[in-house]
C-alpha cells in the first residue's frame, strides 16, 4: 500500500527557510491525487497548508499562501513544501498526506486525506 | 475563516455508545456531503474514519459511523473500547476561500 514519509531539518532559525520533503512509496505521485501538507502545533489541532497535482498544479490556504511554494519531483516520486520567513509560531508538526480530490461548482478541492506520513516535528528557534 | 466547533472532550465508559458533533455553516458542513473524521492516538498520525459524512473505509471498524444533519456532523462509537480513547477531528470541504476547514479537535476518554 502507499505509504508516505516526511524528511528535513528538525531545526530552522526564524527570517529563514523551511524546506521539508515526503517521498511516495508503494504507489505513484503520478495518479489522480492531490498531494498534501498539513500542520499540527504542539497541542493544537490540524491546520492545512495547501496541495499539489503531479502535473504541478497547486492550492494553498489563503492564511499562507504568501509564504508557501510547493514542488513535485515525479522522477523521485517525491513532493516538497518550503516556507519562507518563519517565526515560532510555525513550529509544528507537519504532516504528508495524499488526498481524495473534489470538484464543486467547478473549483477542485481535497477531499479527504489517506494515507497520512508519521509526521515531522519543525521548531523554529535561534 | 473560523474552524468548525467540536466539544474539547467527551468520556465514556466501555461498551457504551459516545457521540461526537463538528458544527460548521451552510458554507461547509450544511451545504455539502464533504465531512470527513480522524482519529489521532498521542504521537501518531491522523487516521481516517469516516469520510463524506457516513462512509467507512475499509479495514476501519464499523463501531465507528458518521451522519449529519443541517450544519452539524455527528461521529458516533458504539461498544467503546479502551482502543478508542484518542483525539478526534472532523473536517469538511468549504465553498469559502480555505478550500477545507478542520475541527477543534475532541479529545475522547474512555473511563
Amino acid at each position: 500500500q502507499v505509504q508516505l514519509q516526511e524528511s528535513g531539518p528538525g531545526l530552522v532559525k526564524p527570517s529563514e527557510t523551511l524546506s521539508l520533503t515526503c517521498t511516495v512509496s508503494g504507489g505513484s505521485v503520478s495518479v489522480s491525487y492531490y498531494w498534501n501538507w498539513i500542520r499540527q502545533p504542539p497541542g493544537k489541532g490540524l491546520e492545512w497548508i495547501g496541495y499539489i497535482y503531479y502535473s504541478g498544479t497547486t492550492n494553498y490556504n489563503p492564511a499562507l499562501k504568501s509564504r508557501v511554494t510547493m514542488s513535485v519531483d515525479t522522477s523521485k516520486n517525491q513532493f516538497s513544501l518550503k516556507l519562507i520567513s518563519v517565526t515560532a509560531a510555525d513550529t509544528a508538526v507537519y504532516f504528508c498526506a495524499r488526498a481524495k480530490p473534489l470538484s464543486s461548482n467547478g473549483r477542485w478541492s481535497p477531499n479527504w486525506f489517506d494515507p497520512w506520513g508519521q509526521g515531522t516535528l519543525v521548531t523554529v528557534s535561534s | 475563516q473560523s474552524a468548525l466547533t467540536q466539544p474539547a472532550s467527551v468520556s465514556g465508559s466501555p461498551g457504551e455508545s459516545i457521540t461526537i458533533s463538528c458544527t460548521g455553516t451552510n458554507s461547509d458542513v450544511g451545504g455539502f456531503d464533504y465531512v470527513s473524521w480522524y482519529q489521532q492516538h498521542p504521537g501518531k498520525a491522523p487516521k481516517l474514519m469516516i469520510y463524506d459524512v457516513s462512509k467507512g473505509p475499509s479495514g476501519v471498524s464499523n463501531r465507528f459511523s458518521g451522519s449529519k444533519s443541517g450544519n452539524t456532523a455527528s461521529l458516533t462509537i458504539s461498544g467503546l473500547q479502551a482502543e478508542d480513547e484518542a483525539d478526534y477531528y472532523c473536517s469538511s470541504y468549504t465553498s469559502g476561500s480555505s478550500f477545507l476547514l478542520f475541527g477543534g479537535g475532541t479529545k475522547l476518554t474512555v473511563l
